[in-house]
């Protein structure tokens, strides 16, 4: 299947600086899945994005779904240390089959 | 809810070793996944089961992987003979679309070091 492209692969922010993460497809997606994984933890879910144009907010967390639905972004605003982690997008494929994304890993400094 | 039990949660074992993961998914899930983590490949779906039947195999590696689900409460990931380059992070997840939505519940993972 086609992948998904995450970038940047890793950013390193001041806490208190917005962080943003993208996620491109060279194909139309049908749905998008983010997930967020600490370190040393395992990955858990966040949203899923299925509409085109769609945007989700989570208190600090907005999600975005592209017109076209080829991409999306992830952009947190005022980071906190409890935001470190990786953060993956997965495209959901039949029968809940997943293809993730590389990850974008965020640092904050304190 | 328990969550997804994965057993056990690190091993380290001598390349040409047998190694056997397990899995216990959410009660009433129907659906298993086996995935393995490394720096350099990502997250990798190895292979997934509906209703204990294997559905898609095709990210099982090699014939040195094997993966079964005996019932709906079971399922182990096998390595045998293991090499250096299995070393990783296996994760078991669960689903059900019908309780759980489009949410696929991962359980902590196995840590695995092939020396």
């Amino acid at each position: 299947g086609q992948q998904v492209m995450q970038i940047p692969q890793y950013q390193h922010v001041q806490e208190g600086e917005d962080f943003t993460t993208y996620c491109n497809s060279s194909t139309t997606l049908s749905n998008i899945q983010w997930y967020k994984q600490r370190p040393g933890g395992h990955p858990v879910f966040l949203i899923q994005l299925v509409k085109s144009g769609e945007v989700k907010k989570q208190k600090r967390l907005t999600f975005q779904f592209g017109e076209a639905k080829k991409n999306s972004s992830l952009h947190i605003t005022a980071t906190q240390t409890t935001d470190v982690g990786t953060y993956f997008c997965a495209r959901r494929e039949y029968g809940n089959k997943l293809v993730f994304g590389a990850g974008t890993i965020l640092r904050v400094k304190s | 809810d328990a969550g997804v039990i994965q057993s056990p949660r690190h091993e380290v074992t001598e390349m040409g070793q047998e190694v056997t993961l397990r899995c216990k998914p959410i009660s009433g899930h129907n659906s298993l996944f086996w995935y393995r983590q490394t720096m350099m490949r990502g997250l990798e779906l190895l292979i997934y089961f509906n209703n204990n039947v294997p559905i898609d195999d095709s990210g099982m590696p090699e014939d040195r992987f094997s993966a079964k689900m005996p019932n709906a409460s079971f399922s182990t990931l096998k390595i045998q003979p293991s090499e250096p380059r299995d070393s990783a992070v296996y994760f078991c997840a669960s689903n059900n679309p019908i309780s759980s939505g489009n949410t696929i519940y991962f359980g902590e993972g196995s840590w695995l070091t092939v020396v």
